[in-house]
């Protein structure tokens, strides 16, 4: 059971917009940033998102993030088939004292 | 280039000890945090351990607290975490993990983990 709530998957056609959302709490997204990591089959874990809306190095501008109290989303425009991977989002829990990793959103383009 | 490179994955029996390394190129252990964090088969990421670049906080998550150890060779940019009484949930693709900034400072993880190494295999059983 993960600390942070993500949905399973979300699919859409090519060149449409998706977007997930990622749920907490106040120890952790109210009260701390959200990153949002990628993962592409096969493949670790790269940084997407960090601070809540900031591109990691690199990393395309069809991708943009976003935070409201205790709730954050990724959103993925233009949507190509490089973009199917699974998406996490991750953020410092003060409670925990460690970070704390949603379930994990896969991404299908149709 | 920034690299961590992990190694000393294998099969250990329940109740068992591993030693994992990761070492870091291109950049200094002093100024960054590293972070453990491991998959099992399947599954989702699940954020194993943390120490700071000054090496002054160390955290473990609940699963494992009291039977895993970070511990850390700054001369030689290595990080090792000592892992006691496996058990079979242990088992996972375990990934060493540059955090942005040093993790001295609480405002430090909001930057999140940018640099994954490609992991090493733990797999616990009899």
């Amino acid at each position: 059971q993960s600390v942070l709530t993500q949905p399973p998957s979300v699919s859409e056609a090519p060149r449409q917009r998706v977007t997930i959302f990622c749920s907490g709490s106040d120890s952790n997204i109210g009260n701390n940033a959200v990153n949002w990591y990628q993962q592409l089959p096969g493949k670790a874990p790269k940084l997407l998102i960090y601070l809540d809306l900031l591109l990691a190095s690199g990393v395309s501008g069809r991708f943009s993030g976003s935070k409201s109290g205790t709730s954050a989303s990724l959103a993925i425009s233009g949507l190509q088939s490089e973009d199917e991977a699974d998406y996490y989002c991750a953020a410092w829990d003060d409670s925990l004292k460690g970070y704390v990793f949603g379930s994990g959103t896969k991404v299908t383009v149709l | 280039e920034k690299q961590v490179l992990e190694s000393g994955g294998g099969l250990a029996q329940p109740g068992g000890s591993l030693r994992l390394s990761c070492a870091g190129s291109g950049f200094s252990f002093m100024y960054h945090a590293i972070n453990w964090v491991r998959q099992a088969p399947g599954k989702g990421l699940e954020w194993v351990s943390i120490v700071s670049g000054d090496g002054t906080y160390i955290y473990y998550a609940d699963s494992v607290m009291g039977r895993f150890a970070i511990s850390r060779d700054v001369s030689k940019n290595t990080l090792f975490l000592h892992m006691s009484d496996l058990r079979a949930e242990d088992s996972a693709l375990y990934y060493c993990v540059k955090g942005t900034n040093s993790g001295n400072y609480k405002g430090d993880y909001d930057y999140g983990m940018d640099v994954w190494g490609q992991g090493t295999t733990v797999t616990v059983s009899s």
